[in-house]
């Protein structure tokens, strides 16, 4: 009975190729999140959608372009991907903007 | 803009011992609050929050912190720590009025508890 799921948990890809990571909640959550942990374990937010409209776009490359089809879900997909890509995705929920996120398992990322 | 910096990256303490994690924050607007822990190879998992009210907050697993507004911190305490207390731990902070609610996270205290 997950909360937030992400498939996949783990991928590794080349250079240059597109991927996608899917996110579902059934918290029933109006706020979705992409953040992405770096190998330093550093988080940082790349993107926040608000009932499917987007809120909050970080300075990400536009390679990564986050899509909602319905406000349980955030896919990530991933164009043209660099070695620098490597990191853990995780995504989140939240009632509201602002209070507590749920997070996903993550997704790991490596680009080789 | 919202920073968050957490004091120590690693802290290494002994089972039973009692142990602090500190996080500092720069605001001059209201904030919530919040203490996250990951343990290896997960997600991250919410240890309490403050959003108003009492300044002292209870979590989960006899975790508690104590919001000081003069101070801008928000220090983690537990009295006596267990083996499976070992994670990495991030304060995090939001904005809802500026900054579209997103959190804030400090760089992560990595607690270590010995036997």
């Amino acid at each position: 009975d997950t909360a937030v799921s992400q498939t996949p948990k783990y991928l590794v890809t080349q250079m240059g190729n597109d991927k996608s990571i899917k996110c579902e909640q059934n918290l029933g959550h109006d706020t979705m999140y992409w953040y992405k942990q770096d190998s330093k374990k550093f988080l940082k937010i790349m993107f926040s959608y608000n009932n499917k409209e987007l809120i909050i776009n970080e300075t990400v490359p536009n390679r990564f372009s986050p899509k909602s089809p319905d406000k349980a879900h955030l896919n990530l997909h991933i164009n043209s991907l660099e070695l620098g890509d490597s990191a853990v995705y995780f995504c989140a929920s939240s009632h509201l903007r602002g209070t507590e996120a749920f997070f996903g398992q993550g997704t790991r990322l490596t680009v080789v | 803009a919202q920073s968050v910096t957490q004091l120590d990256s690693q802290v290494p303490v002994f089972e039973e011992a009692p142990v602090e994690l500190r996080c500092n924050y720069s605001s001059s607007v209201s904030v919530y609050l919040f203490w996250y822990v990951q343990y290896p190879n997960q997600g991250l998992q919410l240890l309490l929050k403050y959003l108003s009210g009492s300044t002292l907050v209870k979590g989960i697993n006899g975790f508690e912190a104590e919001f000081n507004k003069s101070q801008t911190s928000f220090h983690l305490r537990k009295p006596s720590v267990h083996i499976s207390d070992t994670a990495e731990y991030f304060c995090a902070v939001s904005d809802l009025e500026n900054q579209g609610g997103k959190l804030i996270f400090g760089q992560g205290t990595e607690l270590s508890v010995k036997p």
